[in-house]
């Protein structure tokens, strides 16, 4: 099956720095979805993006879909930033059109 | 408002005894979707249902069952023949429109087994 892999595992950043998260998958995707996962378990959608770029306040991603990665960029992170954020991903012609999860970067933002 | 509810929040189990999840949604999705998060893990698809009465096995169904009788509903039952359900289970959905698949997720439940 796909494999969807996220780096760095872990990031430590003071408040107000920036941060890239990159997302890598194996194989053509239909969809790719960032999530932020917060303490109480809730998945939050932060970007539905199987192509091109989009900015909402703070958090932009980019997918390049032909050579199979995409970015989540945070800019002046917040404490509220921290949590774990996932990349998933719909391999293209699937079914089920369910999602392939990574196993997430651990983010951590300290005052 | 418009939404996914999933309860109980927690649940504990004894061994050999079956639980129910349940899953309900307000947005007229068609799809709906359970996944299983262990620690430090992402999460892998257990079963899905893309119209009523009507379900398909994920990648870790052993153990698990479902029905799909209304729309809005989607329930998942932990059997005793699930080895490790200690867990924590989202649903999911979505409306079924080719161009534009974006899943949503409910708050989930902790699972653990006593």
């Amino acid at each position: 099956g796909i494999q969807v892999e996220q780096s760095p595992p872990d990031l430590i950043l003071q408040e107000g720095a920036n941060s890239t998260l990159r997302c890598n998958f194996s194989d053509s995707v239909n969809n790719l979805q960032w999530f932020h996962q917060n303490p109480w378990g809730q998945l939050i959608n932060l970007f539905y993006i199987p192509s091109g770029t989009k900015q909402n306040g703070r958090l932009s991603a980019t997918t390049v879909a032909t050579e199979r990665y995409s970015l989540l960029y945070i800019s002046s992170s917040q404490t509220t930033d921290s949590g774990v954020y996932f990349c998933a991903v719909v391999p293209y012609q699937t079914g089920a059109n369910n999602l392939f999860f990574g196993t997430g970067t651990r983010l951590t933002v300290i005052p | 408002d418009g939404g996914i509810t999933q309860s109980p929040k927690y649940l504990f189990r004894k061994e050999g005894q079956n639980v129910t999840l349940s899953c309900e949604q307000n947005l007229n999705h068609d799809a709906m979707y359970w996944y299983r998060q262990d620690p430090g893990q992402g999460l892998r698809l257990i079963y899905y249902s893309q119209i009523v009465n009507d379900f398909q096995k994920g990648d870790i169904a052993e153990g698990y069952s479902v029905s799909r009788e209304k729309k809005e509903s989607f329930p998942l039952t932990v059997t005793s023949a699930q080895k490790n359900p200690t867990a924590f289970y989202l649903c999911a959905s979505k409306k079924f429109e080719s161009s534009y698949n974006e899943q949503f997720f409910g708050p989930g439940t902790r699972l653990t087994v006593l």
